[in-house]
């Protein structure tokens, strides 16, 4: 079935470490998106990308790092300059330009220990 | 300014009544998409409908229709005969311009639907 991967789905870092998040899709899907979550308010964006080896910052890019070395993958490195990096991160891909929808991942819970 | 403003915290609907989920934007650009996504406690997101902002008519799905009133800047999700399973986070989203590059989110509405 395509779809959107995200791993791990729960995942504890301790303070001081960095962490990647995993996000594969095999929708064909051209842009792909990082988006965080915190308890009971909306999404906002962290980083996205429209093609391979390209990508921008979003709105809270700041203690984030992406690649896009695939179209498939569009990892999430949550560095140690991320303060507050307790959050569920949803990844999420859509076709391209244009209006069409964007489909997500399951999530990943993230928990700084 | 926030692009999305959807002003109901939560809700509460009576099940098989149907309920409004308000949704407003903010934009300059004529050419724009405004989308419904439900987010059950599981946490993922299930898109629901889309409107394109060229769209003559309101856009449905199923039970669900998008109450689109482009001069008031609107985009009302309605939901008819409301089930006990649609009791979610009901998030608007927007992709502005013609080549829409990302969404704006809104903060979420919280429906329950009451046995």
């Amino acid at each position: 079935d395509g779809g959107i991967t995200q791993s791990p789905k729960y995942l504890f870092r301790k303070e001081g470490q960095n962490v990647t998040l995993s996000c594969e899709q095999n929708l064909n899907h051209d842009a792909m998106y990082w988006y965080r979550q915190d308890p009971g308010q909306g999404l906002r964006l962290i980083y996205y990308s429209q093609i391979v080896n390209d990508f921008q910052k979003g709105d809270i890019a700041e203690g984030y790092s992406v690649s896009r070395e695939k179209k498939e993958s569009f990892p999430l490195t949550v560095t140690s300059a991320q303060k507050n990096p307790t959050a569920f991160y949803l990844c999420a891909s859509s076709i391209g330009p244009g209006h069409k929808e964007a489909f997500f991942g399951q999530g990943t819970r993230l928990t700084v220990v | 300014a926030q692009k999305i403003t959807q002003t109901q915290p939560g809700m509460f609907v009576q099940e098989k009544e149907a309920v409004t989920l308000d949704c407003t934007y903010d934009t300059s650009d004529p050419s724009y998409g405004l989308f419904w996504y439900k987010q059950p406690s599981s946490g993922e997101m299930i898109f629901l409908i889309y409107q394109g902002s060229y769209d003559q008519q309101n856009a449905t799905e199923g039970r669900y229709s998008l109450n689109f009133q482009k001069a008031r800047k609107s985009a009302n999700l309605v939901i008819s005969a409301s089930q006990l399973g649609d009791s979610a986070m009901y998030f608007c989203a927007m992709r502005e311009g013609d080549y829409g590059q990302n969404f704006v989110f809104g903060p979420g509405t919280r429906l329950s639907v009451l046995p």
